[in-house]
């Protein structure tokens, strides 16, 4: 069973337009939620988190929105650049391991 | 800094023989965590550590999965006998014991088994 779930396999969005890319999770436990970007060939790493007392996280040209009672997360990327295409991973933690979903795909078209 | 160091970063065996991957944690961090990526299932947690102390391996596939940490600077997933469906990319991440600190990936290793 995916506690964490995201359903978009990929997105493409033009460059300068936003880029919302969604994750949901079944697992009430989860208090804190993560997102990661990968390139192809290396390690993911970390792009922005979110507490679950909180309901919005800025950092830049990236935000991470969350609502508890649907169980969903978002994050919005503003505006995107090419730079962007990537691999995006929502993570959620139970206070001890972090789980992933599957990744969504983003490619920003010059 | 080196961050998180895999190896090897690719590996091509033949069904049936055994495969050490290896990772050196980031120097202070207390957990260290093994994932496996595929493109069904993402990115799947295997085990993880706690001060070189296994905590869960549930996400260890079969008894044919087997990972050790002698020490806070290294770590090992032995894979024994390999098969086909065993071929991923293979991360290993280290992180501090700061509930919110961010896990640290190192570049992975791809196996294929053929």
């Amino acid at each position: 069973d995916q506690q964490v779930k995201q359903n978009s396999p990929s997105l493409s969005v033009q460059e300068g337009r936003i880029s919302i890319l969604n994750c949901d999770y079944t697992n009430s436990m989860f208090d804190y939620f993560l997102w990661y970007k990968k390139y192809p060939a290396e390690g993911p790493t970390f792009l922005i988190s979110i507490s679950s007392i909180k309901d919005k996280n800025e950092d830049g040209r990236f935000t991470v929105f969350l609502n508890k009672s649907a169980k969903h997360l978002s994050l919005h990327i503003v505006p995107s650049q090419p730079g962007d295409s990537a691999v995006y991973f929502c993570a959620a933690s139970d206070g001890n391991k972090l789980v992933f979903g599957a990744g969504t795909i983003l490619r920003v078209k010059s | 800094d080196a961050g998180v160091i895999q190896s090897p970063r690719h590996e091509v065996t033949e069904m049936g023989q055994e495969v050490t991957l290896r990772c050196k944690p980031i120097s202070g961090h207390d957990y260290l965590f093994w994932y496996r990526q595929t493109m069904m299932r993402g990115l799947e947690l295997l085990i993880y550590f706690n001060n070189n102390v296994p905590i869960d391996d549930s996400g260890m596939p079969e008894d044919r999965f087997s990972a050790k940490m002698p020490n806070a600077s290294f770590s090992t997933l032995k894979i024994q006998p390999s098969e086909p469906r065993d071929s991923a990319v293979y991360f290993c991440a280290s992180r501090q014991a700061n509930y919110n600190s961010p896990l640290h990936f190192g570049n992975g290793t791809r196996l294929t088994v053929t």
